[in-house]
């Protein structure tokens, strides 16, 4: 069965310090993965995904994620984090063989940059 | 561009009440998707529209919730009769062809069911 994995209900950094927010992923085949972000009172916004290539991935805001295929990992970094960072943030996985196209969500990850 | 657009914003209703959801997704796209979020939890998918054809309902509890999707654009979300455990925010989301998963989402509907 595909899954998704925040292990960290809760990141705290100092502005100005690198953050990385970590996913790890079950799935049958090679995956899609997916990095979304969700700021108080909004809707899910797109960072970042990895589909294939290039294992580093960059996306919105200066964020970037490496996939590891060997650790089942796709974590989310930024050198240097901003308040404006402090939101909640999720990982998402699809497997891309066969006509499941159903992604699988984690449970989040809140940040919060302190000034 | 306009944005995925949802109403209402929020809505308060009693236990057994009706209660729908509107949604417009973003011009030229596809796919549709309405998802429920709960407090500490991530979306949970409940039917995806590939045009006006509803391709992946398996997690729609039909008892209560409808959808539809006339005409391939707009989106209606119903539950009748509302349930206490449907207090939730329920998101609606655009993709251009479902394939790569960038999915747009809207400001979602805050719904307390009293």
């Amino acid at each position: 069965a595909q899954s998704v994995a925040q292990p960290e209900d809760q990141v705290n950094v100092a502005e100005g310090n690198p953050l990385t927010v970590k996913c790890t992923y079950s799935v049958s085949g090679n995956p899609y993965l997916f990095w979304y972000v969700q700021y108080p009172n909004r809707g899910l916004q797109f960072l970042l995904k990895y589909i294939t290539g290039d294992n580093l991935v960059k996306g919105s805001y200066g964020f970037e994620a490496e996939f590891n295929k060997s650790q089942t990992s796709f974590h989310l970094k930024k050198p240097s984090a901003l308040v404006s960072d402090s939101a909640l943030y999720f990982c998402a996985v699809r497997d891309r063989g066969g006509n499941n196209r159903k992604l699988i969500w984690g449970l989040g990850t809140s940040l919060a940059v302190n000034p | 561009e306009a944005g995925v657009v949802q109403s209402p914003r929020y809505k308060i209703i009693e236990k057994k009440q009706p209660v729908a959801f509107w949604c417009n997704p973003i011009s030229g796209h596809n796919t549709l998707y309405w998802y429920r979020q709960n407090l500490g939890q991530g979306p949970e998918l409940l039917i995806r529209y590939e045009n006006e054809e509803a391709v992946d309902d398996s997690q729609l509890p039909k008892d209560r919730f409808s959808a539809e999707r006339l005409k391939g654009v707009d989106s209606t979300l119903k539950i009748q009769p509302a349930e206490l455990g449907d207090s939730a925010v329920y998101l609606c989301a655009s993709s251009r062809d479902g394939q790569n998963e960038k999915l747009f989402f809207g400001s979602g509907t805050q719904l307390s069911v009293l």
